[in-house]
């Protein structure tokens, strides 16, 4: 089955609007990275956080990595939000990063 | 700041040439580097992991035959896609991190159209 699991699988929001996103993964994750996709496919890394809550600007990310599940949390959204979402976890075996589906998000001005 | 260029962005090339594209890792060592496709409509597969001082290791459903990568030093990468057909367009990642553990950064993608 999926390794990672990303819901919602698309979110239209109100500019303004806070949203969370769920990421939930099976296997246990030594690193986990949230990357935006913009439309035009290139991939930022927004957050590293195999554990614990991070925040950077509007984004809140929470990971409880015994019950192998991450949220981003997205508040006051911009229409500059829009886009795809993707969850990343790394294993430790293999040195390599595997991504979630994504959660597609459009925020409506 | 770390960064990984990636070029070309966009290619288009006719149905059985090949092409190839490269990666530049910039303000760091890039220790190791991992090549994805996204093809339409689907995640991230993971093509082949690049480990300094290690073999270069493809995931099942892709070889080096068809997808033959380069790492020659810790700040480049470049990976040709042989034959191409209309199973392998999508858009093709590097990413580079510069030690386990650490983040990966990636490159903007190159975009490959086949006809």
């Amino acid at each position: 089955g999926q390794q990672v699991q990303q819901s919602p699988a698309s979110l239209v929001l109100q500019e303004g609007e806070n949203a969370e996103l769920q990421c939930n993964f099976s296997s246990t994750a030594t690193q986990l990275q949230w990357f935006y996709q913009s439309p035009g496919g290139s991939l930022v890394s927004l957050l590293s956080n195999p554990s614990g809550t991070k925040h950077t600007g509007r984004l809140t990310s929470t990971t409880v990595t015994k019950e192998r599940r991450s949220s981003l949390h997205i508040s006051s959204s911009q229409t500059t939000d829009s886009g795809t979402y993707l969850c990343a976890i790394d294993r430790g075996a293999g040195n390599k990063l595997t991504f979630g589906i994504g959660t597609r998000v459009l925020v409506r001005p | 700041g770390a960064l990984v260029y990636q070029y070309p962005r966009r290619t288009i090339c006719k149905s059985g040439t090949s092409m190839r594209m490269e990666c530049q890792a910039v303000g760091f060592q890039a220790t190791s580097v991992a090549w994805y496709r996204q093809s339409p409509q689907k995640t991230f597969e993971l093509i082949a992991l690049s480990t300094v001082n290690s073999a270069i290791k493809y995931e099942q459903n892709f070889t080096q035959e068809k997808f033959p990568i380069s790492h020659p030093n810790l700040s480049f990468s470049s990976m040709t896609v042989l034959n191409a057909y209309l199973e392998d367009r999508g858009l093709y990642l590097c990413g580079a991190r510069r030690a386990p553990n650490s983040d990966y950064t990636f490159g903007s993608g190159t975009r490959l159209l086949v006809i």
